[in-house]
């Protein structure tokens, strides 16, 4: 049965600091892994989806790579900023065109401090 | 504007009186989805629909039912609530499978 994990649960750091958040999964057999991002009394964002067969997906100051041999994501924050500050989750897609569905991780909530 | 609407977005209610958590979206999506989102358990999913008239069970279907009469609708009906469905539920919708998916903004319910 697939397990996501996501260390730390929580992460503060200072305006402008460059960031790792790291997302683990079990069982290397996925179609794709997502972030997302989550503000407080809201829904989620999707950030970035990597298939399944790419190495890494950029948007902006963001950066997310795969390596499944590893079962490991990273999502990479340049430049942090205070709007930065919320909870990024990690999803693997386990069904792909099977079913779509989504193990989640259970967050990182990181705060950018001014 | 493309979005996925939820309602009510909060309902405090009894055990045992019916209800329905209604789901729209405006883009067209083939697929759609309910989660469940509890303290230290994180995202869970109940049902999902690959398109009209077809719909699955997630990880935690026990005590809902969906359907999905038209593409833009996913209905999530509790029979019989009870106390330990108390949770934050998310709708989300992609436009195929192997996509992102578009969440709404929540719906908080409270079952007395």
């Amino acid at each position: 049965k697939q397990e996501v994990t996501q260390i730390p649960a929580a992460l503060s750091v200072p305006e402008g600091e460059n960031l790792v958040l790291n997302c683990s999964f079990t069982d290397s057999a996925i179609y794709n892994l997502q972030w997302f991002r989550q503000d407080p009394g809201k829904g989620l964002t999707s950030l970035l989806l990597i298939q399944s067969s790419q190495r890494e997906q950029t948007s902006g100051r963001l950066n997310a790579s795969l390596d499944k041999s590893s079962g490991r994501s990273t999502l990479y924050i340049a430049a942090s900023q205070p709007g930065d500050s919320a909870t990024y989750l990690c999803a693997a897609d386990t069904q792909g065109n099977q079913g779509g569905k989504l193990i989640f991780g259970q967050g990182t909530e990181l705060s950018v401090k001014p | 504007e493309a979005q996925v609407t939820q309602n009510p977005r909060y309902l405090i209610t009894v055990t045992g009186k019916k209800l329905t958590v209604t789901c729209s979206q405006n883009m067209n999506h083939e697929y759609m989805s309910w989660y469940r989102q509890d303290p230290g358990l994180g995202l869970r999913q109940i049902y999902y629909s690959m398109n009209v008239e077809v719909t699955d069970k997630g990880d935690v279907p026990e005590g809902y039912k969906v359907s999905r009469k038209e593409k833009r609708n996913f209905p999530l009906i509790l029979e019989s609530p009870s106390p330990n469905q108390t949770s934050l539920y998310f709708c989300a919708s992609s436009l195929t499978l192997n996509q992102p998916q578009h969440f709404g903004d929540g719906t908080r319910l409270s079952i007395l």
